[in-house]
């Protein structure tokens, strides 16, 4: 079965400082990775995706994600964190779809805090 | 431009109440599906569809039903709440071609008494 594993409930980052929030997945085949990014009271907002291809991945917003399959590792990147990126987010995975009707599983979340 | 639309978006029940949350997608989506989230316990998989008329279990089914008799609509219903079933529900629809990618309505807030 396949699971995901963000270690980090909450991260506190200063405005403008470097962030990084791990995701570790376990999948017997190649997996297809997402982020998710959640503001208060909000649904689900795709942040970027990983199928297949270039391991290093850019998103909206300003976010990129590495694909590291050695580690079974996507963790999610941003150089220079902003007051309104305080929110939670979330690494998931699936299966490739046509055929496939499996839901996504996601990991647990992490809540960013961003301090002024 | 409406995409995922959830109703209500807050309800408050008794034990043993039914109700019905209210799902519906503009994109001609065929995958329809609903999650349930909770505090450190981050999203679960309820039932799916991939198709009018074709509904399947996910992982935390038990309590809730489900139909899918258009393209459009995927409501879930509960027939006899419990306070277990207090948590915020999402739908959320994708093309069955594009693989994962899920775009997600705004949430229903329910509350069990």
């Amino acid at each position: 079965a396949q699971s995901v594993t963000q270690p980090d409930i909450h991260i506190t980052v200063s405005e403008g400082a470097s962030l990084e929030l791990r995701c570790n997945y376990s999948y017997g085949a190649t997996p297809y990775l997402f982020w998710y990014v959640q503001s208060p009271g909000q649904g689900l907002q795709l942040l970027l995706k990983y199928f297949s291809g270039d391991t290093l991945v850019q998103g909206i917003k300003g976010f990129e994600a590495e694909f590291k399959r050695s580690q079974s590792s996507f963790n999610l990147r941003k150089p220079s964190v902003h007051w309104s990126d305080a929110a939670e987010y979330f690494c998931a995975v699936g299966a490739e779809s046509g055929g496939g009707a499996d839901g996504l599983t996601f990991g647990k979340g992490t809540h960013l805090i961003i301090q002024p | 431009n409406a995409g995922v639309t959830q109703t209500p978006k807050f309800q408050v029940l008794k034990t043993g109440q039914s109700m019905t949350l209210q799902c519906a997608q503009d994109m001609n989506h065929e995958y329809m599906s609903w999650y349930r989230q909770d505090p450190g316990m981050g999203l679960r998989l309820i039932h799916y569809s991939v198709g009018a008329g074709i509904t399947d279990q996910g992982e935390v089914p038990n309590g809730y039903n489900v139909s899918r008799s258009t393209t459009e609509d995927f409501p879930l219903r509960l027939l006899s709440a419990a306070p277990s079933q207090t948590s915020v529900y999402f739908c959320a629809s994708r093309p069955t071609s594009e693989a994962g990618e899920l775009f997600f309505g705004e949430g229903s807030r329910l509350t069990v008494l």
